[in-house]
């Protein structure tokens, strides 16, 4: 049973670049929410997509936005890449059950982004 | 807006020893979830727990139990016969069972060190 995965696992990009990066969810889930932890804080919720669609969002500004495919996976996209983009950025899956995503989310092992 | 607070940036304890590991939370919700999770140097978020806040019972998960206080919005965890592969970052986190509002929200972690 394969877990959450993520890739790649690290990434370096310059100020203003863009940078996609993709999560699998673990089987049998639907629900995809994407993390980002800076270096020695708690990570901060970006966004989560279910049914291919942005279903609730943090506060992160329009550079990023994400997607989701037909196969559950997720990509976010991180446009005009700023120094304090530099983070972890972790997804997550779960499962909707009845409308409400009240199960628990498993982690991926996250990407280290870079930005110089 | 739900805050989750850990009061302790790190913590030592020996191997075999007790350690509780504590975390307030303030919502003015009256169904939630919370968490801990741990995440290791390898940076993997590995679930360790999870309390229901209408169960009274406190969890556990072998080694691992909680107290937990929902009219002092307390939520300590215990880990008993400490190992040194319990070595890790601990994040309590917090989830809304409000329908939709499905994200989980972080403290900023404890240090936890396990020392023969």
């Amino acid at each position: 049973d394969a877990g959450v995965t993520q890739s790649p696992t690290h990434l370096i990009k310059t100020r203003g670049q863009q940078v996609t990066l993709r999560c699998s969810p673990k089987s049998g889930h639907d629900t995809v929410s994407w993390y980002q932890q800076a270096l020695g804080q708690g990570p901060q919720f970006i966004f989560q997509y279910y049914e291919e669609e942005e279903r609730q969002r943090g506060n992160f500004p329009d550079r990023f936005s994400g997607h989701q495919f037909p196969n559950y996976s997720s990509e976010l996209n991180v446009n005009a890449l700023l120094l304090g983009d530099s983070a972890l950025y972790l997804c997550a899956s779960s499962l909707m059950v009845q409308g409400a995503s009240e199960e628990t989310q498993y982690f991926g092992p996250g990407t280290r982004l870079l930005v110089l | 807006a739900q805050t989750v607070t850990q009061s302790q940036p790190e913590m030592s304890v020996q191997e075999a020893e007790t350690v509780t590991l504590s975390c307030t939370y303030d919502t003015s919700e009256s169904n939630y979830y919370l968490f801990w999770y741990k995440q290791p140097p390898s940076r993997q978020m590995i679930l360790v727990i999870r309390q229901e806040a209408y169960k009274q019972q406190n969890a556990t998960e072998n080694r691992f139990s909680v107290n937990f206080q929902k009219a002092a919005k307390s939520f300590s965890l215990k880990i008993s016969d400490s190992q040194l592969g319990d070595t890790a970052m601990y994040f309590c986190a917090f989830m809304s069972g409000a329908g939709t509002a499905s994200k989980l929200t972080f403290g900023t972690g404890t240090r936890l060190q396990v020392t023969l």
